[in-house]
């Protein structure tokens, strides 16, 4: 069966600090992979997504970037945080039928 | 581009049924997700339709109607544990890019 990882589970970091999300995916080969983000109390809003090895798609230009340096491998990095970074990041992948989430990081930048 | 709406807030009693409504407006449409989400804890996945119908799975049934752009989700003999958020989610044609909607949070009452 398919598992994601996703770590760490909380992180705070003070502002203009950098930032590393990692995410792996084990049970499937070439997934599609996404980074969301959600702020308290809203929806999911979509910020990377990936089809395969160093393809990146990024959906909302920021403070942020990804990388896909393996096949079952997503990261999200900032060279320096600011305090609108703060929330709640999910890693994604999906197959053509379901999609399924990591456990999350909530990130507060202080 | 795409756009997906659901109301804010809905109340119901336990053991009585409920219907979640979602519209959407995408430019290439390849399926709908319902994902229920508790807080502070990452989506899970509930239900896919891609054709249009009624997909039933135990208490959950989800709907679709994609001359309409209308879905819903439909839950019943409801549960304390039922509340929760409910997020819609459609996926563009090519099945990479899946925006969500801002999410229903259900309270269900004794």
């Amino acid at each position: 069966s398919q598992t994601i990882h996703q770590w760490p589970a909380t992180l705070v970091q003070p502002v203009g600090s950098p930032l590393s999300l990692e995410c792996t995916v084990e049970g499937t080969s070439n997934p599609n992979l996404y980074w969301y983000r959600q702020a308290a109390g809203r929806g999911l809003q979509l910020l990377f997504y990936s089809v395969g090895i160093g393809q990146i798609s990024s959906e909302v230009p920021q403070n942020l970037s990804a990388s896909r340096p393996q096949d079952r491998q997503f990261i999200l990095s900032s060279k320096k945080l600011l305090l609108s970074d703060s929330g709640f990041y999910l890693c994604a992948w999906s197959s053509d039928t379901e999609a399924f989430f990591g456990q999350g990081t909530r990130l507060t930048v202080v | 581009g795409q756009n997906i709406d659901q109301p804010t807030e809905m109340t119901a009693t336990e053991g009585a049924i409920v219907q979640i409504n979602c519209t959407y407006q995408t430019s290439g449409f390849n399926g709908l997700f319902w994902y229920q989400q508790h807080a502070g804890e990452a989506p899970t996945f509930l239900s896919y339709n891609v054709l249009d119908g009624l997909e039933e799975k135990g208490r959950f049934s989800s709907f679709l109607s994609r001359s309409k752009g209308y879905s819903y989700l439909l839950l019943k003999e409801l549960q304390m544990k039922d509340s929760a958020s409910y997020l819609c989610a459609g996926r563009n044609t090519g099945g990479f890019k899946t925006i969500f909607g801002a999410g229903t949070r259900l309270f269900v009452k004794a």
